[in-house]
């Protein structure tokens, strides 16, 4: 079974300060993570994506994401968070065996204050 | 052209109303996908289209009707919905096959309100 867990509802950071958005995963195969980004009453931003390879990656907006095999993590990061940040952020595992099909987590909103 | 663009952005319609969302792309993908979202949850999947058949069916009740009528376009036809159908609508595009790396493109959605 594929799924990927976010333990956070709601993170809170002020402008500037570094933030992590925390993503866990569970799959049978090779993991093939994403981030995506939504703001309000838009659809879902692709962010960045995990295939293979170097376990730091590097998306858009300055975000970037660590793959950890041994902690099945794959947490979401900025090093200085902006206020434009601030919107509702979607991990998701796509099925390596059944093309097509992605399995998001349960979103974490994402506050960045002044 | 990288987007998939959604019509109509915002619907209000009475639960005898027979209304249809449409979904448009020219990125030549050949897979196309609904997604209903509630408020502050992730997207849930309802239909895939590969090749302009539909590949997979959530269980979705019968008063949503997908359509594709060819390999740009996707439809969503509605009728008899419920007020609990109200939510964000959206479509989503990709390439079609096993390679790993083949992500969504997701349109802006259609906030249907259902009265």
């Amino acid at each position: 079974a594929q799924s990927v867990a976010q333990p956070e509802d709601q993170v809170n950071v002020a402008e500037g300060n570094p933030l992590t958005v925390k993503c866990t995963y569970s799959v049978s195969g090779n993991p093939y993570l994403f981030w995506y980004v939504q703001y309000p009453n838009r659809g879902l931003q692709f962010l960045l994506k995990y295939i293979t390879g170097d376990n730091l990656v590097k998306g858009s907006y300055g975000f970037e994401a660590e793959f950890n095999k041994s902690q099945t993590s794959f947490h979401l990061k900025k090093p200085s968070a902006l206020v434009s940040d601030s919107a509702l952020y979607f991990c998701a595992v796509r099925h390596a065996s059944y093309f097509n099909k992605f399995y998001f987590g349960s979103g974490t909103k994402l506050n960045v204050k002044p | 052209d990288t987007e998939v663009t959604q019509t109509p952005k915002h619907l209000v319609m009475g639960m005898t109303n027979k209304k249809s969302l449409k979904c448009e792309q020219h990125m030549g993908h050949r897979a196309m996908y609904w997604y209903k979202q509630k408020a502050k949850k992730p997207p849930e999947l309802m239909f895939v289209y590969s090749y302009e058949k539909l590949s997979i069916n959530e269980s979705v009740p019968s008063r949503f009707s997908p359509e594709c009528p060819n390999s740009s376009l996707l439809n969503l036809h509605l009728h008899a919905l419920q007020p609990e159908d109200s939510a964000l609508y959206l479509c989503a595009s990709s390439q079609v096959g096993r390679a790993p790396n083949y992500g969504y493109t997701f349109g802006s959605g259609t906030r249907l309100t259902v009265v």
